[in-house]
């Protein structure tokens, strides 16, 4: 069973340009989420999908935007980057119960993007 | 608002010996907390987690963590270092669909 998995590994973009990361949850997940963790922080929530909506969202401008396709996959795309976006971003997913408050997050390894 | 506060942003101890790593949280409603283990280059791994059962938590690789309510803190130790305890330890609270972080212990092992 594939774990979750984020693409690409890294990435090194300058000032201005836009970048896509992209996430393929756990199998039987269906909701995903997104955090930015800055070195030596830790993880601060973006947002998070469900049902290929944004269902909650962290401090973040809107530079910072998401997508949820049907399969569950996930995108985050920022524009006009600056350089304090440079962070590992984080994908987790998890399952929609409709039993009980908390459902575990699963993470993937992570996209290190570098703005220079 | 909520929050997660880690004490030591780099605790070492030498291997055999008694880990404790310190986390302390605000919350205004029941919380949820949660260890997490970042080994280099890699995602973040469920250690434990405290959903309002038992107040002492077992978790993986020989971790455990105490709920005590009275002091807002959950404490993660484990009785015995191994060098492959070596890593980031990452202190969450839950909070609505998503997690608020601690920013992070680093464990250091000596041998």
């Amino acid at each position: 069973d594939a774990g979750v998995t984020q693409s690409p590994t890294h990435l090194i973009k300058t000032r201005g340009q836009q970048v896509t990361l992209r996430c393929s949850p756990k199998s039987g997940h269906d909701t995903v989420s997104w955090y930015q963790q800055a070195l030596g922080q830790g993880p601060q929530f973006i947002f998070q999908y469900y049902e290929e909506e944004e269902r909650q969202r962290g401090n973040f401008p809107d530079r910072f935007s998401g997508h949820q396709f049907p399969n569950y996959s996930s995108e985050l795309n920022v524009n006009a980057l600056l350089l304090g976006d440079s962070a590992l971003y984080l994908c987790a997913s998890s399952f929609e119960s409709t039993s009980g408050r908390w459902n575990e997050q699963f993470f993937g390894p992570g996209t290190r993007l570098t703005v220079l | 608002a909520q929050s997660v506060t880690q004490l030591g942003s780099h605790v070492s101890v030498s291997e055999g010996a008694l880990v404790l790593l310190r986390c302390n949280y605000s919350s205004s409603v029941p919380p949820y907390l949660f260890w997490y283990v970042q080994y280099p280059n890699q995602g973040l791994q469920l250690l434990l987690k405290y959903t309002s059962a038992a107040t002492l938590v077992k978790g993986i690789n020989g971790f455990e963590a105490e709920f005590k309510k009275s002091e807002t803190s959950f404490h993660l130790t484990k009785p015995s270092a191994h060098m492959s305890d070596a890593a980031e330890y990452f202190c969450a609270l839950d909070s609505n669909y998503q997690l608020i972080w601690g920013a992070g212990t680093k464990l250091i092992i000596k041998p």
